[in-house]
């Protein structure tokens, strides 16, 4: 069963601070992985994409790591901000640009 | 980038009424088109596909003529929630495809009194 999974479910960090959300996933065949953030009440909008061949990513303070042997991949954000504060979700497809399979989410909370 | 647009943005109705919600693509035209449902703190589940000028292909256990969808043209697709329940309330969330990547609206908030 193709399945994605995150953790941890919620985060809280002090603003400035770095910090790693996790993405396990069950999928085949692997198409792609994609990070997307959520703001509360808006839809998903894209941070990165990963093919198979790729082990990096970079958008800014946001930096996304695949491990397609382990079926692993990590987000990492740093010198977190206020603004930061969504859900972070990871997306596998499963083939090219349909069969998306969602994740949960990490609710991710920066305070002042 | 590629922008999806979705009207309205929240929507208020009574129990037993119908209610249309439109995506857009704004600057690109999407033969497909998918349509989501989000209940509180979960994910995505996605509801149908759209194609344009054929029939949309519903997800096991999504009802097709409680949940209509047209998909006239290559920018415009709509959701038809008919004869509205409170259980209906969520939040519907639509997405375009350009080239091997689904682009996301914004959302409509639906809540049925």
């Amino acid at each position: 069963k193709n399945q994605v999974e995150q953790s941890p479910q919620s985060l809280i960090i002090l603003e400035g601070k770095n910090c790693t959300l996790q993405c396990n996933y069950t999928v085949s065949p692997f198409s792609n992985l994609r990070w997307y953030k959520q703001d509360t009440g808006r839809g998903p909008v894209s941070l990165t994409i990963m093919t198979f061949s790729e082990n990096t990513k970079s958008n800014g303070r946001y930096t996304a790591t695949l491990d397609a042997d382990t079926k692993q991949s990590s987000l990492h954000i740093t010198a977190s901000q206020l603004s930061d504060s969504a859900s972070y979700i990871c997306v596998v497809s499963a083939q090219a640009g349909t069969a998306l399979i969602f994740g949960k989410g990490t609710t991710l909370s920066v305070s002042s | 980038g590629a922008v999806v647009s979705q009207h309205p943005s929240w929507v208020i109705c009574k129990s037993g009424t119908s209610v249309k919600i439109e995506c857009r693509s704004l600057d690109f035209q999407a033969t497909t088109m998918f349509w989501y449902r989000q209940f509180p703190k979960q994910s995505l589940m996605l509801m149908a596909t759209s194609n344009e000028g054929s029939k949309a292909t519903y997800e096991q256990g999504v009802e097709k003529d409680k949940f209509l969808i047209n998909h006239a043209s290559l920018t415009l697709s709509t959701l038809t929630v008919t004869s509205a329940h409170p259980e209906d309330s969520s939040f519907y969330i639509c997405s375009a495809l350009a080239g091997e990547t689904q682009y996301f609206g914004p959302g409509t908030r639906l809540l049925v009194l």
